[in-house]
């Protein structure tokens, strides 16, 4: 059974880091594409970064470009999502996704807010 | 970037009946090899979201039967034959067909 674990998420203040992790179970890790998927309290779903299976290629939205990194540890079948210059705008629930040609399974998330 | 626009945002639905939602893309989906990455996912309240049809319409082990999809191109459908309780949620279309980024459509809620 595949499944995705997210933590990290905790009330932090603007402009702090934060660094999420995502443990993967189930499937062969280290052959998949994975996501980070965000959604804003009451909101819709926004996708957020993605990663290759070897973590040789990365890509964000303009929204976190720069601040956040998206990594993985195939070793340890791990996700990683380090977010630094934390914004109130960046609060939401952060799912760890699978790309399996295409999104299919998803974690529980993890909450995260951003407020002083 | 590729928009997609859900429609309606809203569905009352009666339990028994049919009910469809549309999801329109600004460009294409068929990508440089002929494959059309148009999904849709469930989230029901308080859940995570579930995908229940993929590349249009390939049903996800366990779906229910009567959750269909169709389309092509630009214009796509998610059809629920007949209306159970527990269909109650949030429906989203999701594109990989042209990224980064991979969108969403902004949510089609449904409710009884």
């Amino acid at each position: 059974e595949v499944q995705l674990v997210e933590s990290g998420g905790r009330l932090v203040q603007p402009g702090e880091s934060l660094r999420l992790s995502c443990e993967a179970s189930g499937f062969t890790f280290s052959t998949y594409w994975m996501q980070w998927v965000r959604q804003a309290p009451g909101k819709g779903l926004v996708w957020v970064s993605h990663i290759n299976s070897d973590g040789s290629s990365t890509t964000y939205a303009d929204s976190v470009r720069g601040r956040f990194t998206i990594s993985r540890d195939n070793a340890k079948n791990t996700l990683y999502l380090q977010m630094n210059s934390l914004r109130a705008e960046d609060t939401a629930t952060y799912y760890c996704v699978r790309d399996n040609w295409g999104i299919d399974y998803w974690g529980q998330g993890t909450l995260v807010t951003v407020s002083s | 970037d590729v928009v997609l626009t859900q429609s309606p945002l809203s569905l009352p639905v009666t339990l028994g009946q049919p009910a469809s939602i549309s999801c329109k893309s600004s460009q294409s989906l068929v990508d440089s090899n002929g494959n059309t990455y148009l999904h849709w996912f469930q989230q029901r309240p308080g859940q995570s979201p579930r995908r229940l049809i993929y590349k249009v319409s390939n049903r996800d082990s366990g779906v229910p039967d009567r959750f269909s999809g169709s389309g092509s191109g630009t214009d796509f459908t998610l059809k629920i034959s007949r209306v159970e309780a527990e269909d109650v949620g949030v429906y989203y279309c999701t594109q990989g067909s042209h990224w980064p980024p991979w969108t969403f459509g902004q949510g089609t809620k449904v409710e009884i």
